[in-house]
């Protein structure tokens, strides 16, 4: 079974405003991480959270993490139309198995 | 150049044939991974390898094996391909960080 679960599956929004992504994982983590994938493409890395930090930023993305509630967010803020594209979560769990599991992703649409 | 290639990038087969994916990382990293993703399944891991000769299974071995007779190379064979495993592969490989980097994918179907 898949370890990470986002929430929303699909969202659609305003340019300039903000999405808000969140996932939940069901283990123990070691780290969390958030990728994109734009359409027919691989995914790229955005950011890594290790599991005894509570919130990282790079530029307009903002990802907080409450091992307490086994849950994280991924904030975009002043969205643009480049970025409309699928957002995955990652776990790296801290049995140090090697698995790093991914969950089934949000489809974001940023509408003109 | 450096990256992760994989290969092919389409490959259309039948039931029952052996069919092998390629992947090729430059960097020398450890750790590499096999995805497939499927429409409302998101990425589900096939196989993984720590380093050369380790590998080990993950979400959705049944029907796939792979070997990593060198850091470089992990290739990825399914025996007797079956019309489930239509999908779109996904390799990535990661050092230490355990950020990983993504291959373009193969787009597989079986028909």
């Amino acid at each position: 079974s898949q370890q990470g679960e986002e929430d929303p599956q699909a969202l659609s929004i305003q340019e300039g405003e903000n999405a808000t992504m969140n996932c939940s994982y069901k283990t123990s983590i070691n780290n969390l991480q958030w990728y994109r994938q734009n359409s027919g493409r691989g995914l790229v890395h955005l950011i890594l959270i290790r599991s005894n930090e509570r919130e990282k930023h790079s530029g307009r993305l903002r990802v907080t993490l409450d091992t307490s509630k086994k849950s994280s967010s991924l904030l975009i803020t002043a969205s643009r139309a480049a970025d409309t594209a699928s957002y995955f979560c990652a776990t790296d769990p801290l049995n140090r198995d090697d698995k790093i599991i991914f969950g089934k992703g949000t489809r974001l649409h940023i509408l003109p | 150049d450096a990256g992760i290639t994989q290969s092919p990038r389409y490959k259309i087969t039948e039931t029952g044939r052996q069919v092998t994916l390629m992947c090729h990382q430059t960097w020398s990293h450890s750790y590499m991974f096999w995805y497939r993703q499927d429409l409302g399944h998101g990425l589900r891991l096939i196989y993984y390898s720590a380093a050369a000769d380790i590998t080990d299974k993950g979400e959705v071995p049944d029907g796939y094996v792979v070997s990593r007779s060198k850091t470089e190379n992990f290739p990825l064979t399914l025996e007797s391909a079956t019309r489930s495993q239509t999908s779109v592969y996904f390799c990535a490989s990661s050092d230490n960080s355990r950020k990983l980097l993504f291959g373009s994918g193969t787009q597989l179907s079986v028909l």
